[in-house]
């Protein structure tokens, strides 16, 4: 599976942008990037997934590079509820049903 | 609609003992995948399964295995259990199993092996 880097730890104030970054300098044409995230104590949840063109959906926008060597997950507005470890994974097009998680950002949202 | 339901939440067990856990996945949801997470390994791939057969599967010994019933439901096993398979039990469910389709997790099973 192609490797993503992304910062161990970030902070946010309430109610501003949030840019968290990933490095998948050796995608595939064939995959898709995914971002999910884990809340204390609870199960991992998605956030959004693209494969070339920016997506927005109602929590977050998905910028991704030209050249698809980075991505940026951007959550336009954070609250004390998007506290929680940020999983960047790259994920072949072609079956592979198998998330492969990495260490992820700790975001940390300062009221 | 329901999310992924695991049974049970929590379980205690003994050294050597083994464990059944259940995975119940959002109705018409045909993929169910399951994750290990602890605190010094991260999350880590079990195996998946999608229409009652394994497709794929990660590198844990043969004391880890699973299955799935022709209702979509999943169960793991885990025999003669060590104190390092303390660990929060993930499951995953999706619509199909390709790339372009996102995984809804179910709250975990939090496992402790005395």
């Amino acid at each position: 599976d192609a490797k993503t880097t992304q910062p161990n730890s970030m902070e946010s104030n309430e109610e501003e942008p949030v840019h968290l970054p990933c490095n998948h300098s050796t995608i595939s044409g064939t995959d898709y990037i995914h971002w999910y995230r884990q809340l204390p104590s609870q199960g991992p949840e998605y956030v959004i997934h693209g494969l070339t063109s920016n997506v927005n959906n109602r929590m977050a926008s998905l910028a991704i590079a030209e050249d698809r060597k980075s991505s940026t997950l951007i959550l336009h507005r954070a609250t004390l509820r998007d506290a929680a470890v940020y999983y960047c994974i790259l994920r072949d097009v072609f079956g592979n049903e198998k998330l492969t998680f990495g260490t992820g950002t700790r975001l940390t949202i300062i009221p | 609609k329901a999310g992924v339901t695991q049974t049970p939440r929590y379980l205690i067990k003994t050294r050597g003992q083994q464990v059944t856990l259940s995975c119940s996945p959002i109705s018409g949801h045909r993929s169910v995948s399951w994750y290990q997470q602890t605190p010094g390994q991260g999350l880590q791939f079990l195996f998946e399964y999608f229409s009652e057969t394994q497709r794929n599967k990660g590198n844990f010994p043969g004391r880890f295995s699973g299955r799935q019933f022709s209702n979509s439901r999943s169960e793991m096993n885990v025999s003669t259990l060590e104190l390092g398979d303390s660990a929060l039990y993930l499951c995953a469910s999706s619509l199909a199993s390709t790339a372009n389709t996102e995984a809804f997790f179910g709250q975990g099973t939090r496992l402790t092996v005395v």
